[in-house]
């Protein structure tokens, strides 16, 4: 059973352009989170989504990211116009059920590391 | 405003010591609380996790103590060795959210 698969692994991008990072959760997950990393930080909440539908993106920037979950193939998130800022290591996580706890435990893929020049 | 507070920020210990790595929260609501470890250029793993109406919870070498009252949990290493050196990120949830709400992590090197 593969675990939760992130691509590309690493991403250098000049400033001003796009940035999409991918993320299939677990078989037989439907539910799917982001996260951001900055260096020497805890993890960030970004955006929860289910298949179609984005259930929070409180913690995402309300411009430049956006993130799906199509019905068929991977989350995507986007970042448009990025900025240095925008360096970090992003995670994709995702779960059986919606709400966490003991039952529902959120795996965690490995992460895209994204270098903005 | 930072929900989980985590210390310290780096922790060394010898082989065979006890590394404690403490949290403390502010939001009444959380009622869930995972540990998760992580080593470098890997995603963060699940290590334990606690609800609020235990105070302790064993498994293995790894130890959660919970105090509902201070508000404060932590994370007791057992017996400690070079393989447990990695970054520790204590977590919290609200009942019916998802999401995760994290500490800053903790740094630890188990010296041979």
């Amino acid at each position: 059973n593969a675990g939760v698969m992130q691509n590309p692994r690493h991403l250098v991008r000049r400033r001003g352009q796009e940035a999409r990072l991918r993320c299939s959760p677990m078989k037989g997950h439907s539910h799917v989170y982001w996260y951001r990393q900055l260096p020497e930080e805890g993890l960030k909440f970004m955006v929860y989504l289910q298949k179609e539908n984005i259930i929070d993106e409180s913690g995402m920037p309300k411009e430049r990211f956006s993130a799906e979950f199509p019905k068929e193939g991977p989350s995507i998130l986007r970042i448009q116009q990025v900025v240095r800022g925008d360096s970090a290591a992003y995670f994709c996580a995702s779960s059986p059920q919606g709400s966490a706890g003991v039952d529902n435990i959120q795996y965690f893929g490995a992460g895209t590391r994204l270098s903005v020049l | 405003q930072q929900q989980v507070k985590q210390s310290p920020q780096s922790l060394i210990v010898q082989k065979g010591g006890i590394s404690i790595i403490n949290c403390a929260y502010e939001n009444t609501a959380f009622d869930y609380f995972p540990w998760y470890q992580q080593f470098p250029g890997k995603g963060p793993a699940l290590l334990i996790a606690i609800r609020p109406d235990v105070s302790e919870k064993k498994e293995g070498r790894f130890t959660i103590s919970f105090n509902k009252s201070a508000k404060q949990f932590s994370l007791h290493i057992m017996d400690s060795q070079p393989g447990d050196s990695a970054t520790y990120f204590c977590a919290a949830s609200r009942g019916g959210y998802s999401t995760l709400t994290f500490g800053k992590g903790t740094m630890l090197l188990v010296s041979p």
